[in-house]
């Protein structure tokens, strides 16, 4: 077993949908979560991170951490086409990534 | 403020070849780590230096290496290239050593032929 599952999509979704995107972790000593988002042929861009188990908002942006379930969810209110991007969730202080979610947000 | 900085953007090299990578991180930032990203294997972490030591390091060959310069600038050097060694090498800066943020530059592309 993956120490971090994402489902690698892809994920395609109608402009203004509410976009949910999960991770699951094994190791039970990750103490940091992080949202990243990549662009074809660019390197990854931090989105959100947060210590602690429950909800952190950014614009349109809610990351949730469920420690007990380790499990973390991203998500997107009114996705917008420049979305479109593959989603890494990270954890961990060796930065233990997921293999990413590609999104796609159609016009 | 200006972002990470990964020099050069591309590269082709044959195998057996060695390769030396440049990052510069952030102003401020003081450690720097490392990264391959492959299609198969997505992103996997090399190391991360901290004020000139290597302070973390991922399940790579010891072909692969690196080093941090007192202005916090690093260099990762791959020697006796192989085939599989072809991805997409990010470099990451954070404020702190196994920071709670890390900040990517835009990778070097390796091809090795």
């Amino acid at each position: 077993q993956k120490e971090v599952e994402q489902d690698p999509g892809p994920l395609s979704v109608p402009e203004g949908a509410i976009v949910s995107l999960n991770c699951t972790y094994s190791n039970s000593a990750f103490q940091y979560f992080m949202w990243y988002r990549q662009y074809s042929r660019k390197g990854p861009e931090l989105l959100m991170y947060t210590y602690s188990s429950g909800n952190k908002e950014d614009g349109r942006f809610t990351a949730q951490v469920d420690k007990s379930s380790k499990y973390i969810s991203l998500f997107i209110r009114d996705s917008q086409p420049s979305d479109s991007a593959t989603y890494l969730c990270a954890m961990g202080q060796n930065f233990v990534f997921g293999p990413g979610t590609r999104l796609s947000v159609l016009p | 403020k200006a972002g990470v900085t990964q020099t050069p953007r591309y590269l082709i090299k044959t195998r057996g070849q060695q390769v030396t990578l440049s990052c510069s991180p952030i102003s401020g930032h003081r450690s720097v780590s490392w990264y391959q990203q492959t299609p198969g294997q997505g992103l996997q972490f090399l190391f991360e230096y901290f004020s000139e030591t290597q302070r973390n390091k991922g399940n790579f060959p010891g072909r692969f290496s690196g080093r941090q310069f007192s202005n916090s600038r690093s260099e990762m050097n791959v020697s006796t290239l192989e085939l599989g060694d072809s991805a997409l090498y990010l470099c990451a800066s954070s404020p702190n050593a196994g920071g709670d943020e890390q900040y990517f530059g835009p990778g070097t592309r390796l091809t090795v032929t």
